[in-house]
């Protein structure tokens, strides 16, 4: 069972490069998610697709681009890439959205900006 | 702004003991509240899920409670393992999202 789907799992970038990290689940859910985690921080929301067709910010989306090509797939596109967003970025969907169901969560993609 | 406070960050303790985390939040209009786990270097596994209208919720070795107007939550875990060692974090929800305290870790001494 493939679950939630998070490519790549690790990458380098410059300061000024953009990259897109890639998203899909294959449980039918209604609802996706990016959070970013850091050390000492615990996970903060980035943006969300509460249902296909529909994206809105979270906490943190400055900087940050998403789109919910289908219902399966949501994907984070950082424009121009800083220092300050080395992270873990973590994609999750949920059935019905956090209000109603759980969330089930990828292994995460770890992005180093030098 | 929903606020979540895990404390304490770090806890230490031999196996076969019972383990009590606590979870604070400042914004009782939650929808539900899950427990997660995380692994070193992995993502998130969710525990337990407890609706606002639930006191409590069970699984196994795993017990929360919710205390929604007061803002806290619990997770109780019996005769500890050392395969129970990990990072446990709690998530209210509320307007579709969840929030997510700093979590506590958590190291069970064979």
């Amino acid at each position: 069972n493939a679950g939630v789907t998070q490519t790549p799992k690790f990458q380098v970038l410059k300061t000024g490069q953009s990259m897109t990290l890639q998203c899909a689940q294959d449980m039918n859910h209604n609802s996706m998610y990016w959070y970013r985690q850091d050390p000492g921080m615990g996970l903060r929301l980035i943006y969300y697709s509460a249902s296909e067709g529909t994206t809105d910010k979270g906490e943190v989306p400055n900087g940050y681009n998403v789109s919910r090509l289908n219902k399966r797939e949501f994907s984070l596109r950082l424009e121009s890439a800083a220092p300050s967003q080395t992270s873990v970025y973590f994609c999750a969907s949920s059935p019905m959205g956090a209000n109603t169901g759980e969330l089930f969560f990828g292994e995460g993609s770890r992005l180093t900006v030098l | 702004k929903q606020e979540v406070t895990q404390i304490p960050a770090a806890l230490s303790v031999p196996e076969g003991e019972n383990l009590v985390l606590n979870c604070s939040f400042t914004d009782s209009a939650i929808y539900n509240l899950q427990w997660f786990r995380q692994d070193p270097g992995k993502g998130l596994t969710s525990l337990l899920l407890i609706q606002s209208s639930q006191r409590e919720q069970t699984s196994g070795r795993l017990n929360a409670s919710l205390d929604k107007s007061s803002g806290r939550s619990t997770l109780y875990i019996a005769a500890s393992q050392p395969g129970d060692s990990a990072t446990y974090l709690c998530a209210p929800s509320a307007d579709y999202k969840l929030s997510f305290g700093a979590g506590t870790t958590v190291t069970v001494r064979a």
